[in-house]
């Protein structure tokens, strides 16, 4: 049974400064997606990571994957207050389309 | 597309009443999942279909809870007799075909108060 951990459960930070987040899975993963929440909306896809060693960027947010580690990051390069929303990393199980989620991240982006 | 459809956007109903919950996926979408959502418990699957028919419904908490989907436009989650602990948000998300390098789109949600 794949279990997806995530750390930090909450963070903080001052806008302006950099952060990763830490995303751990327990067996071999097919893909690893990264979703964001925003509080009483629904989820938004922001990467889907489908090989060892794949890095996707989008704005000041970008998203690797080291299968052999079984470790997704998402680091947040000079945040801005926009950014402050749950991220969520979810993976998959080969054959299935059944996806397990972290727990979340609680980004909040102190001015 | 309009994106993943859901109705109603918030029920609230009394303990033993009887609760639909709606969802058309995205036209051409062959996944459809049922989520549910609660402070305590995180982001949970409930069932998933391919192309209508059920795959996984091992996250279904219990039997008072039932999904269908008659075709490829329509599905629902039915949860009776109701009961407090019910109370979550329940999401829908559809996905094309396994072969893209594509993501499960999430609907807005349904916000579930049982009283």
């Amino acid at each position: 049974e794949l279990k997806v951990e995530q750390n930090p459960l909450f963070l903080s930070m001052q806008e302006g400064k950099n952060y990763t987040i830490y995303c751990n899975y327990s067996t071999t993963s097919d893909r690893l997606y990264w979703y964001r929440q925003d509080p009483g909306k629904s989820l938004e896809s922001l990467f889907v990571l489908l090989s060892n060693g794949a890095v996707k960027q989008e704005g000041r947010l970008m998203a690797s994957l080291d299968t052999k580690a079984r470790l997704s990051t998402l680091h947040i390069t000079a945040a801005v207050h926009d950014l402050s929303a749950t991220y969520f990393c979810a993976g998959d199980h080969f054959g299935n389309e059944k996806l397990t989620f972290g727990t979340g991240t609680r980004l909040t982006i102190i001015p | 597309d309009a994106g993943v459809i859901q109705s109603p956007r918030h029920e609230v109903t009394e303990m033993g009443q009887e609760v639909t919950l709606r969802c058309k996926p995205i036209s051409g979408h062959d996944y459809l999942f049922w989520y549910r959502q609660t402070m305590m418990r995180g982001l949970e699957l409930l069932i998933y279909f391919n192309n209508n028919v059920p795959i996984d419904d091992s996250g279904m908490p219990e039997d008072r809870f039932s999904a269908k989907m008659p075709n490829a436009s329509f599905s629902t989650l039915k949860i009776q007799p109701s009961e407090p602990r019910d109370s979550a948000v329940y999401f829908c998300a559809s996905r094309a075909d396994r072969a893209s390098p594509d993501t499960q789109y999430f609907g807005p949600g349904t916000r579930l108060t049982v009283l």
